[in-house]
């Protein structure tokens, strides 16, 4: 069966740190991979999506950047924090093909930035 | 126009209401659509596909509408275990990316 992790559960940065949160993906391969960005209280906000290893689509212009470096592991990083970056961030996967191709969730990082 | 528009909730229903959220799409190459649910300070969760030909589990029932490019969802006889934000999902097939609604709020009260 497929699983997806996503960590840390919970994180406390300092404006103006860095960030890198990973995801990854097993039991299946070639996945769709997203990150997503809720805010408290607001609706699923897509920041990237990726269709393949290196290719990476960005959905809002931001300071944050993804990476794909292997097939089954999707990385969120930034060079410098903002306030406005706290947030739920959750990772999510779906197949490629064929319909009935839902999204599955990491159980998500809680970002908070002081 | 946003990909996919939910009403905007919440909604505030007594225990034992029936309770009908939509929801409007604008790609009309989709071909997959779901109806999600999310717990407070939780991840979302698949709740039901949604199929051309309709389809129910237990108080859920949920209807796609191509032509109209619209996708409702019907709870009956309302739990409060039924609070939560229901979000609807498409996606448009093959590697396109699958695109949420912001979600609609539900308050099931005693």
């Amino acid at each position: 069966s497929q699983t997806i992790h996503q960590w840390p559960a919970t994180l406390v940065q300092p404006v103006g740190s860095p960030l890198s949160l990973e995801c990854t993906v097993e039991g299946t391969s070639n996945p769709n991979l997203y990150w997503y960005r809720q805010a408290a209280g607001r609706g699923l906000q897509l920041l990237f999506y990726s269709v393949g290893i290196g290719q990476i689509s960005s959905e809002v212009p931001q300071n944050l950047s993804a990476s794909r470096p292997q097939d089954r592991q999707f990385i969120l990083s930034s060079k410098k924090l903002l306030l406005s970056d706290s947030g739920f961030y959750l990772c999510a996967w779906s197949a490629t093909r064929g319909f009935g191709t839902e999204a599955f969730f990491g159980q998500g990082t809680r970002l908070t930035v002081v | 126009r946003k990909e996919v528009e939910q009403d905007p909730g919440p909604f505030n229903v007594p225990e034992g209401a029936t309770v009908a959220f939509n929801c409007t799409y604008s790609n009309s190459a989709s071909q997959s659509f779901f109806w999600y649910r999310q717990d407070c300070r939780k991840e979302p969760k698949l709740l039901m596909s949604v199929y051309s030909s309709g389809n129910e589990d237990g108080r859920f029932t949920a209807q796609l509408n191509r032509a109209s490019q619209y996708i409702s969802l019907l709870i009956r006889d309302s739990k409060l275990s039924d609070s939560a934000t229901y979000l609807c999902v498409v996606n448009a097939g093959g590697g396109f990316k699958t695109i949420f609604g912001a979600g609609t709020r539900l308050f099931v009260k005693a």
